[in-house]
């Protein structure tokens, strides 16, 4: 099936530093390119997402890359803080082996990332 | 207001029973899925359904039986649990359909241990 591949899989930054979660995808297809957040015990949420017409997003201190010709994205977070503490998900659309003109999202295996005080 | 809710939060169970998960979202979205996340945090497609019809089922074994009585609930049966079934069981939901994508909305999650 169609895969992403997501590094590092854990991230420790101080705090106040940038952290960068870099992600890969083989499907040529996909268009939409979604990151979650996910507490501990808690469900993932969407934090922002990226479509392949634009090639950079920014909300605050969050921002997301996308490199269509290289097939990768990346999720920035400027002035971290312990609250950013969490796993990250990237995902891409990806087509479905299940059924013709059928998509799933495809999700890379996350990244633990710590923000120390 | 819960947008998309699960029942139970927790299910302790022995091998070779049946159980089911509820999924109910109050979003007004025509697709619902079913995600399972093992002990690796690993979050994997299982079911999805567009306006009661099964459109994803991605080699998830036959045990486990997807049902949409309406476009606003996706349940999960699961027959003769396995210790491997031991697993976080997501549902989510979104506005979505043909090429463009939307946000997936998560429930809260159903932990399940198999004994």
């Amino acid at each position: 099936g169609e895969n992403v591949e997501q590094h590092p899989s854990t991230l420790s930054v101080q705090e106040g530093d940038s952290a960068v979660i870099k992600c890969t995808y083989s499907d040529s297809a996909s268009n939409y390119f979604p990151w979650y957040k996910q507490e501990l015990g808690k469900r993932p949420q969407l934090i922002i997402d990226i479509r392949s017409n634009v090639g950079e997003k920014k909300d605050q201190r969050i921002a997301v890359t996308l490199n269509k010709t290289a097939k990768h994205f990346s999720l920035h977070i400027t002035e971290t803080q312990p609250e950013d503490s969490a796993v990250y998900f990237c995902a891409a659309k990806t087509r479905s082996y299940s059924g013709a003109g059928s998509y799933q999202l495809t999700f890379g295996k996350g990244t633990k990332l710590s923000v120390i005080p | 207001d819960t947008a998309v809710s699960q029942t139970p939060k927790y299910l302790v169970t022995q091998m070779g029973n049946d159980k089911s998960i509820k999924c109910e979202q109050n979003l007004g979205h025509d697709t619902m899925y079913w995600y399972k996340q093992d002990s690796k945090k690993f979050l994997k497609i299982m079911f999805s359904y567009n306006n009661k019809e099964l459109i994803i089922n991605e080699t998830v074994p036959n045990r486990f039986s997807p049902k949409s009585p309406d476009k606003a609930h996706l349940n999960l049966h699961i027959n003769s649990l396995e210790l491997g079934d031991s697993a976080v069981y997501f549902c989510a939901s979104s506005q979505d359909g043909g090429t463009v994508t939307y946000e997936q909305f998560f429930g809260p999650g159903t932990r399940l241990t198999v004994l």
